[in-house]
This record gives C-alpha cells, structure tokens and sequence, in this order.
C-alpha cells in the first residue's frame, strides 16, 4: 500500500463547476500537509497547507480529518486555469528530512 | 519564483555512461534535494542534503550519488546510467528541514533518457 494515495482522475469538469479531491495517507502520526499543483511538464508549486482546522484561499478550501486520515481539496467555480495535476503531499514524522508525494489527481475544466 | 537552476534540462545518454545534473541555487537555503518523477510513483526521493558536505539517502538512492561542495550546488551523479534510470528529475530546496513544514521550492527539471 502506497503511503500517500490519490485517484489519478482525470476529472473532466465544466468551467463554474465544483470539484473535490480526497487523499489518503497511511501514517497516523503524520505532522503537517499541503496540496502542491503541478503544471503539465513544469515543476510542483505549493499550492496551500492543510490545517486541523480547515482553512480557505479564495476558491480553494483544504479540509483535514485525522481519524479517517485523509485530506481534501476543494475547488469551487473551476476556472480553465485550473486545469492541472493536484499533489497531496505528507510529512510523515519518520527522522526522514523530506516529505512524501502523493502520485498526483489530474483536473481537466473544460470550456 | 525561487532562484533554481537545473542544467542539463534535456539529455539522452547512452546505457552504461555517467551522468551528472547539476542544480544551482542563489537563495542560499540550507537544504537541498533531488527528486525522480515517474507516472504512477509521483516524486520520490533519491538523496538529500542538510548542509554542505552533509548528504544522506531516500527512497530510491541506488545507483546515484551526490555531491555538495558549497551551498549553492548539489549535484546528482548517475555512475552508469540504466535505462531505469529515464525519468524527469528535479531538485528542490528549503531553508530549514522540509519536515517541519518549511515550504520547499522546486526547479524546472532535468528530462533524463537513456537509449
């Protein structure tokens, strides 16, 4: 089992819709989270950090359930723009100085 | 965008050959890594460095080995490449250990293939 697992997708979306990403993780003792949004053939780019207690950045929302372990993504009135491959990254307190990436969940808004 | 640069950004190489990517930085952050992006493993990490001539081992470190002589270059050397070894390589950086939550910043990639 992968320690950080997303559905790949793609999601195929109209322009205006709202969409939801889930990502598992393995590790309960994990200490922090972010969603990373990686263009197609460009670097990963921090995207938000995910908090205990939720929070928001515009139309984006990151939610975080420890007992169930997962976080969520959610993007509300999909722009074009926001056509991209959206990363669940893990810091799994292991000593291990880096964090754990998720394989990605690809979002297509179409027009 | 943070100051990373990744040289080669394209190469093909020949099954057996040593490789080295370079990627150089100028925001003088302490940490430094290299990562493999492959389709359905996401990023793993190959090595990391804490500090100038401090390196140590990630997931997937066999068959690769780095350098860091100053602060602002960490290099990643394949002694002799396998065709395993084609994938899209970035490097990353952040100014304190990226497991406390500190935000780290990637370069553009290094597409790595090997005939």
């Amino acid at each position: 089992r992968k320690e950080v697992e997303q559905d790949p997708g793609p999601f195929n979306v109209p322009e205006g819709a709202t969409v939801a990403f889930n990502c598992t993780y393995s590790n309960s003792a994990s200490q922090s989270f972010f969603w990373y949004r990686q263009d197609c053939r460009k670097e990963p780019k921090l995207l938000m950090s995910v908090y205990s207690s939720g929070n928001e950045d515009g139309r984006f929302t990151a939610q975080l359930n420890r007992a169930s372990q997962y976080i969520s993504l959610l993007i509300r009135d999909s722009k074009l723009s926001d056509s991209a491959t959206y990363l669940c990254v893990v810091n799994f307190y292991t000593g291990r100085r880096a964090l754990t990436f998720g394989s990605g969940t690809r979002l297509q808004v179409q027009p | 965008d943070a100051g990373i640069t990744q040289s080669p950004r394209h190469k093909v190489t020949e099954t057996g050959t040593p490789v080295t990517l370079r990627c150089h930085q100028t925001e003088n952050h302490r940490y430094m890594y290299w990562y493999r992006q492959d389709p359905g493993h996401g990023l793993r990490l190959i090595h990391y460095s804490y500090g100038v001539k401090d390196t140590d081992k990630g997931e997937v470190s066999d068959g690769y080995s780095v350098s860091r002589s100053k602060t602002e270059d960490f290099l990643l050397t394949l002694e002799s490449a396998t065709s395993s070894q084609t994938s899209v390589y970035f490097c990353a950086i952040s100014e304190s250990a990226a497991e406390g939550g500190n935000t780290i910043y990637f370069g553009e990639g290094s597409w790595l293939t090997v005939v």
